[in-house]
Order: structure tokens, then C-alpha cells, then sequence
């Protein structure tokens, strides 16, 4: 079984301020961890995500994120925040082939001129 | 070129009705997958099909009924709409070779029951 916790539903950065968006996962096999952006009203669009190769994983839109197993995290951070980046993120984590990505409750980011 | 395309994008009906929701992708996945986003944005599976073959049934009213004619489709179907209904479906795709592979979703069925 596996859960996401996102820690801050919503987060308020000023334009080129440093994004974190927080990720706590919980899984009983080597979890495979997945960022996605969601735009009003649009669908989803994967960022990044980590499959077990480098812990550091780069994105697009200038995100990254870190996978962390002693902190079981999964943190997104963008260095300098746009406008264009406010959206709700959601991060998620798969165990098993077949098996559901199970998704965080998301975080609405806003960014302020 | 749209990937996982789902028609309609808004639905408004009324409680009782029965409607469908279609889904379509040009990936060549042969996985498919229905989730719900609640109006709290929570994200939850609903349904799963590998290769036409239902893989993962979430606990669903049994009033939705996913039917999948071929591995590129996957449709849902509602009976008896509820306005516990009302809320915005995704419909997704990957291979399913790798718990890594990237699932990519559709733009959404915002469904409304009134």
C-alpha cells in the first residue's frame, strides 16, 4: 500500500521568489514518485518524476525535486517563480505495475507580482 | 495531435439520467485508467484495463460501468446520476511494462448532475 501527504494545501511566493512544495510519501515496495501541474480547468501535466535512477530529478518549466528515502520526500522547488507557474501540484506514487498512482491532495500555489 | 482525448468536456444533466463519457488514445498504451477528482480536487482511481481486461475496481457504485471495446478506448458509462455524481473525470493512459512509466491524462469531463 502507498500514500502521499502534500504538507500545505495552499503556498503564496512572491514573482522570482524560491517555489517548495512539500511531498511525504509512504510505500511498502521502492516507490516510483511522480509531480504533476494542473492549470484551471485543463488536465494533467506531468513535471517530473523519479524511477530509481539519479535522486535528483530535473523537470520542465525549470522545476526539480529530490528524492529523499531517509525522509521518505519527494519536495518540488523551482529557484525563481513566474506568474505563469500558479496552478494546483499534486504529487503521487505508484508501487507496482498495474497499480494505482495514488495522488496527494494537492497544492494550490499562487504567485504574487 | 490530441493523446488521450474525452468527450464531452461539460456534461450537465439531470439526476436520474444515464450518460456516457468517452475516452480515446493514440499513444499505443495498452493501458487505460478512469479517475475522479472530487470538489475538493482530490484525485482518486476509479477503474483500470490492461489489454481490455478490467486490472483495477476501485470501490464504485456499480451504477459506473467501464467498457473498454478496444485497447485505445476506454468509455464510461453512468446509470442513475446522482448529484454526488457531479465532478470532473479523467481518463488515462500508459504502458504498463513500468511502474515508471509516465501516465498521461486526458483534459477532463466535467460532469454536473442538477
Amino acid at each position: 500500500a502507498q500514500s502521499v501527504t502534500q504538507l500545505g494545501s495552499h503556498v503564496s511566493v512572491s514573482e522570482g521568489a524560491l517555489v517548495l512544495l512539500r511531498c511525504n510519501y509512504s510505500s511498502s515496495v521502492p516507490p516510483y514518485l511522480f509531480w504533476y501541474v494542473q492549470y484551471p480547468n485543463q488536465g494533467l501535466q506531468l513535471l517530473l518524476k523519479y524511477t530509481s535512477a539519479a535522486t535528483l530529478v530535473k523537470g520542465i518549466n525549470g522545476f526539480e525535486a529530490e528524492f529523499k528515502k531517509s525522509e521518505t520526500s519527494f519536495h518540488l522547488t523551482k529557484p525563481s517563480a513566474h506568474m505563469r507557474d500558479a496552478a494546483e501540484y499534486f504529487c503521487a506514487v505508484r508501487g507496482t505495475s498495474y497499480g494505482k498512482l495514488t495522488f496527494g491532495q494537492g497544492t494550490i500555489l499562487t504567485v504574487h507580482p | 495531435d490530441t493523446a488521450v482525448s474525452q468527450t464531452p468536456k461539460y456534461l450537465v444533466t439531470q439526476m436520474g439520467n444515464d450518460k456516457s463519457i468517452k475516452c480515446e488514445q493514440n499513444l499505443g498504451h495498452d493501458t487505460m485508467y478512469w479517475y475522479k477528482q472530487d470538489s475538493k480536487k482530490f484525485l482518486k482511481i476509479m477503474f483500470s484495463y490492461n489489454n481490455k481486461e478490467l486490472i483495477i475496481n476501485e470501490t464504485v457504485p456499480n451504477r459506473f460501468s467501464p467498457k473498454s471495446p478496444d485497447k485505445a478506448h476506454l468509455n464510461l458509462h453512468i446509470n442513475s446520476l446522482e448529484l454526488g455524481d457531479s465532478a470532473v473525470y479523467f481518463c488515462a493512459s500508459s504502458f504498463d511494462n513500468n511502474s515508471g512509466n509516465t501516465i498521461y491524462f486526458g483534459e477532463g469531463s466535467w460532469l454536473t448532475v442538477v
